[in-house]
């Protein structure tokens, strides 16, 4: 029952942004926008959140439209290593959960 | 640093066998959480501690599988006895701040588990 939708998978160019879209058009008003990424054979890793205004860190940047139903994770300079399966997430309610869907598999070529 | 460490990080057993797998939080985060993981789908939350007390369990099979976490640190998942569909990665994850939207969880590697 994830709030998200995600498309299956997209590839990109090494070198290259990487933009990954997120509908969650049924978000509320008090809930984040989480992204985690898993590389195979490893546990999920945490990218990046936001609430409205847009976020940058060290490992990607999360833009969020004004109305909040969407948002798109931007990896700056896709790298080999950025690989992996890039999942969207919205909290649910006041419960805290990270509720997984199937994410994008995201695949970066040479 | 030091990450969530699991162990082990393989087991195969036969169904109907018993099964138990280990998590070594953070130090000092008092949120610990189990995921299943199956092929090709997201993790999905079976347990949720606050310290040593249950937060959510209401994903637990409870008829076969129990979790515990008695000194407010490690944890232990038990699967007794085992079926083909628990064969999943088990994940372990930790976090520092309970309750709040911000809180980030740090997951360890997984145990990957092959059940015959």
């Amino acid at each position: 029952d994830a709030k998200t939708t995600q498309p299956p998978s997209m590839d990109c160019a090494e070198g290259r942004a990487a933009n990954l879209p997120c509908n969650h058009s049924t978000i509320s008003g008090n809930e984040y926008v989480y992204w985690y990424r898993q590389i195979h054979s490893q546990g999920p890793q945490y990218i990046i959140h936001g609430l409205k205004n847009n976020e940058t860190n060290e490992m990607a940047s999360l833009i969020i439209t004004e109305d909040r139903k969407s948002s798109t994770l931007i990896l700056p300079h896709a790298t080999l290593r950025d690989t992996a399966v890039y999942y969207c997430i919205v909290r649910v309610g006041v419960d805290y959960k990270l509720s997984f869907g199937a994410g994008t598999t995201v695949t970066v070529r040479a | 640093e030091a990450g969530v460490a699991q162990s082990p990080r393989y087991k195969i057993i036969e169904k109907r066998q018993s099964v138990a797998f280990w998590c070594n939080p953070i130090s000092g985060h008092a949120t610990l959480y189990w995921y299943q993981q199956i092929l090709g789908q997201g993790p999905k939350l079976l347990i949720q501690f606050q310290n040593n007390g249950v937060v959510d369990d209401s994903q637990l099979p409870k008829d076969r599988f129990s979790a515990e976490r008695l000194k407010g640190v490690d944890s232990t998942l038990k699967i007794q006895p085992a079926k083909l569909e628990d064969s999943a990665v088990y994940l372990c994850a930790s976090s520092s701040l309970a309750g709040v939207y911000q809180e980030t969880q740090y997951f360890g590697p997984g145990t990957r588990l092959l059940v015959l």
